[in-house]
């Protein structure tokens, strides 16, 4: 089974500024990995898929990048809307796995 | 508007069984992969199995293999979890949930840009 680590767990931050998520795979995925925001309560949203095609209706501040064992996902400036839950997922193999999650919270 | 809502949940004894059903909305349910993901404190998000648009080829986690049986009514718009042999490790939320793109030849699925509400499975004495 590939393991997803996520990094930091914990991201503390105002609105404004920038956030930056990492998702590290045991082994590589190629680019079948996505990113989902979740809050609570509620269901994940997709934000981006197979790396950094972006999903339907996500801001532009919110990008995508990396290949193999080594993803980011950034958001250039937060917006209140954005604090919660984030997870990565790949679908390179069976079975499909999530990250343990960044909680992205308020300063 | 895509929409799918998930019943069926509820409380059920060790060794029960289960049935949840999807019914989805606003697109043509054939033309997609399907899946069941579960999440829950202890466990996180877990993908519970995955059915392809006509229901071909089906993957269960090992977790739920042998237990669970994931089936889909194209017809009725409607997928379907059957749960049996449930243990208190099998409590969570059930999110009935879309891939992110239609089915073609020779793709697997895996991204789910559509999910239900959730239905809240518990299982306990």
């Amino acid at each position: 089974e590939i393991v997803l680590t996520q990094s930091p767990v914990t991201l503390s931050l105002s609105p404004g500024e920038r956030a930056t998520l990492s998702c590290r795979a045991s082994q590589s995925v190629s680019i079948y990995l996505s990113w989902y925001h979740q809050k609570p309560g509620q269901p994940p949203r997709l934000l981006f898929y197979d790396a950094s095609n972006r999903a339907s209706a996500v801001p532009a501040r919110f990008s995508a990048s990396g290949s193999g064992t080594d993803f980011t996902l950034t958001i250039s400036s937060l917006e209140p809307e954005d604090f919660g839950f984030y997870y990565c997922q790949q679908r390179d193999k069976w079975p499909l796995t999530f990250g343990g999650g960044t909680k992205v919270e308020i300063k | 508007e895509v929409e799918l809502l998930e019943s069926g949940g509820g409380l059920v004894q060790p060794g029960g069984s289960l049935r949840l059903s999807c019914v989805a909305s606003g697109f043509s349910l054939s033309r997609y992969w399907m899946h069941w993901v579960r999440q829950s404190p202890r466990r996180g998000l877990e993908w519970v199995t995955r059915m392809k648009s006509d229901g071909s080829i089906v993957s269960y986690a090992d977790s739920v293999k042998g237990r669970f049986t994931v089936s889909r009514d194209n017809a009725k718009n409607t997928v379907y979890l059957q749960m049996n042999s449930l243990t208190v490790e099998d409590t969570a939320v059930y999110y009935c949930a879309r891939d992110v793109r239609s089915d073609t030849r020779n793709y697997f699925g895996g991204s789910s840009s559509h999910w239900g509400q959730g239905a809240l499975v518990i299982v306990s004495s």
